[in-house]
């Protein structure tokens, strides 16, 4: 079991916002700005998408953004495309010199 | 831009030894900005982090698989290692080479490499 909670999955049409939540503890999201996102095509490797928490690695769409409060961190996409459709990895440093990952949001786009 | 590869056998019998290399190319495993790391993906569950190595050979690893892990470099074939000892079904998974900036994210992944652990 992943010590980051998201959700299983989420869903949205073309054209709108989704997010997807990363919960973890005062100890490990709410303690660092050290989190990132992959996005996962099924039968391909993740792929880096946002980094400390809200940063673009070159060449990745601004669509993308990251933001987090407290011990939750969040994925936002806007103006949801059909290729976004993609299991979606959160992680973060937990100290300790130790990386956790989130279990994956499977995302549908409608 | 630098391109992992791993490499090793696709079939590992239960309480043996799993082995695995990652080749790099396009940089050099030297930098001193950057580690090498393994991550794993068992069949349709979620990414679970194996550990990190710096070209100095200094390692880091996840604590529930410590007993069992042990990661090394090579610099001059610009290669980093893992072994996995006392394998069971439960390690059967995709595993994944990556570098790791010192932010702690993973910017650069291989294509994978299934093994399965199976008599």
């Amino acid at each position: 079991q992943s010590a980051l909670t998201q959700p299983a999955s989420v869903s949205g049409s073309p054209g709108q916002s989704i997010t997807i939540s990363c919960t973890g503890t005062s100890s490990d999201v709410g303690n660092y700005n050290l989190v990132s996102w992959y996005q996962q095509h099924p039968g391909k490797a993740p792929k880096l998408m946002i980094y400390e928490v809200s940063k673009w690695p070159s060449g990745v769409s601004n669509r993308f953004s990251g933001s987090k409060s407290g011990n939750t961190a969040s994925l936002t996409i806007s103006g949801l495309q059909a290729e976004d459709e993609a299991i979606y990895h959160c992680c973060s440093y937990v100290g300790g010199s130790t990386l956790e990952f989130g279990g994956g949001t499977k995302l549908t786009v409608l | 831009q630098p391109q992992l590869q791993e490499s090793g056998p696709g079939l590992v019998k239960p309480s043996e030894t799993l082995s695995l290399t990652c080749t790099v190319s396009g940089g050099s495993i030297s930098s001193s900005s950057y580690y090498w790391g393994w991550i794993r993906q068992p069949p349709g569950k979620g990414l679970e982090w194996i550990g990190n190595i710096y070209y100095s050979g200094s390692t880091y690893y996840n604590p529930s698989l410590k007993s069992r892990v042990t990661l090394s470099v090579d610099t001059s074939k610009n290669q980093f290692s893992l072994k996995l000892t006392s394998v069971t079904a439960a390690d059967t998974a995709v595993y994944y080479c990556a570098r790791r900036g010192s932010s702690w994210f993973l910017d650069y992944w291989g294509h994978g490499t299934l093994v399965t652990v199976s008599s």
